[in-house]
Formats: structure tokens, sequence, C-alpha cells
């Protein structure tokens, strides 16, 4: 079942060029987390927005989510090649399995040096 | 400060044939998670633990069993392998409910079931 979709599937671009991925889902959330994967690794956690909140900054990251259109985004500003990884939105489910972290597909996000 | 530790990180099976994955934490984590991602699906959850001795079913647990005997490992279980469970395997951790903290992931399993 999946919750998160992110939007678009893979992005390229240049280094120095902000980045920007889409998540939308389904179902009311009580917060949406965006991760990172490189390739053939783990993910790794980068940032956590509850669902009160409407903007997080975390570096050269900034996260929005919006409820009423159940829609999140990421962007990065003045990319690096090294952010070149798999970005994944994940969710719970309101009033969910406390064990069940849903994620998306995933971007896949290329810069460019 | 190895965070999150999977053994192996390859194997290769043959069909019916049986293994354990072991995933170990050494950030005195109550919650523990196995997943499957495959290419195109994202990640799915398959059991996870909310503390010593527990465990429960996630989205995909068939054909899989775990254990959770000490606080700081997580078993995955193979009985019968089959060429559908050829996947990368990545085991979590976090604090709290995995909706509400961080989960901190391992290097991955890759399987493949021939």
């Amino acid at each position: 079942s999946q919750q998160g979709e992110e939007d678009p599937q893979a992005l390229s671009i240049q280094e120095g060029e902000n980045a920007t991925m889409n998540c939308s889902y389904k179902t009311s959330i009580n917060n949406l987390q965006w991760y990172r994967q490189n390739s053939g690794r783990g993910l790794v956690h980068l940032i956590l927005i509850r669902s009160n909140e409407r903007e997080k900054h975390s570096g050269r990251l900034r996260v929005t989510l919006d409820t009423s259109k159940k829609s999140s985004s990421l962007l990065i500003t003045a990319s690096r090649a090294a952010d070149t990884a798999s970005y994944f939105c994940a969710t719970d489910v309101y009033g969910g399995s406390q064990g069940n972290l849903i994620f998306g597909k995933g971007t896949k996000l290329s810069v460019k040096p | 400060n190895a965070g999150v530790t999977q053994t192996p990180k390859f194997r290769v099976l043959k069909t019916g044939q049986s293994m354990t994955l072991l995933c170990a934490q050494d950030m005195n984590h109550e919650y523990m998670y196995w997943y499957r991602q495959d290419p195109g699906m994202g990640l799915r959850l398959i059991h996870y633990s909310v503390g010593e001795g527990t465990t429960a079913k996630g989205e995909v647990p068939d054909g899989y069993n775990v254990s959770r005997l000490k606080k700081q490992n997580f078993l995955l279980g193979l009985e019968s392998a089959a060429p559908s469970q050829t996947s990368v395997y990545f085991c979590a951790s976090s604090y709290g409910r995995v909706w509400d903290t961080e989960a901190f992931f391992g290097q991955g399993t890759r399987l493949t079931v021939v």
C-alpha cells in the first residue's frame, strides 16, 4: 500500500542549481519524513516535519508540508555533486500501526558537476 | 560508533534453502524493523519489533519469520527461499515510534534466490 508518491521520478540538474522534489500522500498523517539513499547504501534520515508545521529548514534543505493538499516538497538549494542520490518521503497513517512507516518510490536526483 | 550493522552483505541462495539475516544495533533502541526494497517499489515493511521479546507483522510478512531475543539484535529468517524473495533487505532501528522519530538504517543485504 503506497502512501506517499514522489514526483518527479528522476531529476537531472547542474551543480549550483536548486532541486525540488514533491511528495503526495493519500490519508491523514502525524508526521512526514524525508530520507536520502546513496547508490548501494542504506537510507539516511534528512528531516521530519510534523503535521502542525508548515515549513522546516535544515542546512540547505527546506521542507514544506500542506496537509490540506496532502503534499510535501523538499528543496535542496545550491546543489552539489554529492547530493546525487534517491530521495524518499515516508509517512505514517494517522491512527495506524505504530510500526509502519510507509515509503514512496523515490525521486532519483542526479547533480552534474 | 557502528549504528546498525547487517550481516551478511551479500548472499546467493538456491530455491528451498533457508537462511538468517542478522541485524545488530548499538544505540539501545527499542524499535527495530525489517524492510525489503525492490526496483520501482520503494521500501516495504516485513516485520517489526517494539521491544525485546516482541514481534509484529508488517505489510509483506509471508515467507519470513523474525525473532528479537535480545534488545540489540533482530533476526530475519527465510525458511524456504523463493525467487520472489530476491531483494535488498534493510534493517532499521529507532528510539521511539518510527513515524515520530528518526530511523537509522543498516547498509543492506543483497539476497539473490536462484
